[in-house]
């Protein structure tokens, strides 16, 4: 059982634009919400994260918005660059487990 | 941030050999790290929790006498894929806990790319 959902698979968008990534999870018990980045033949990079106290977090061009009642968040990256483009997985986390979803292939044109 | 490395980053073996990956915690202590598989284009799937001093914990469906884990120190986990097949081959990730109060941050290693011919 997939216990976290992500959307899009793939987008692609210009250089300048903001692609938006989404997920949704069914566990209550999620504590953390880390979002990661990865780079083909590399290991997953932490990209921001946020507890499920907080409705949003901006970390440079990373934002995070999240909604609580709707079980949903969302990665937008303003002013995407080619350098961006990666494969990106969202998470929860609870106790000991992460819970990754199914991840997203960007890739920014220039 | 904590980091992971992991090694080696390419191995290639032959089918019935064994084969060991090396994941070390650089500049903290981790009781406790992760092994992850991830086939191409898709997500990470957990194999297995692996905890300092005592048996690491298998998922289900995850053979536990084909993929040993040993976590000999705080900073060092390996994981042998024993007699590899070439259905072994994969992306193998491991990940660690760095023990921050108030993070549950958890770190990767670079990963290593098994090919079994």
């Amino acid at each position: 059982q997939q216990q976290v959902k992500q959307s899009p698979q793939s987008l692609i968008v210009q250089k300048g634009g903001i692609p938006i990534i989404n997920c949704a999870y069914e566990n209550t018990a999620f504590d953390y919400f880390p979002w990661y980045q990865q780079f083909p033949g590399k290991g997953p990079a932490l990209l921001i994260a946020i507890r499920p106290d907080v409705s949003e977090k901006k970390e440079g061009r990373f934002t995070i918005s999240f909604n609580k009642s709707a079980k949903q968040f969302s990665l937008h990256i303003m002013d995407s660059q080619p350098g961006d483009s990666a494969t990106y997985f969202c998470a929860g986390n609870t106790g000991n487990q992460f819970y990754f979803g199914t991840g997203t292939s960007l890739t920014v044109i220039p | 941030g904590a980091v992971v490395s992991q090694h080696p980053s390419r191995v290639i073996c032959k089918s019935g050999t064994s084969v060991k990956i090396e994941c070390r915690s650089l500049d903290f202590q981790a009781t406790t790290m992760f092994w992850y598989r991830q086939f191409p284009k898709q997500s990470l799937m957990l194999m297995a929790t692996s905890n300092e001093g005592s048996k690491a914990t298998y998922e289900q469906g995850v053979e536990k006498d084909k993929f040993l884990i040993n976590h000999a120190s705080l900073t060092l986990s390996t994981l042998t894929v024993t007699s590899a097949h070439p259905e072994d081959s994969s992306f193998y990730i491991c990940s660690a806990r760095a023990p921050v109060p108030g993070t549950v941050e958890a770190f990767f290693g670079q990963g290593t790319r098994l090919t079994v011919v």
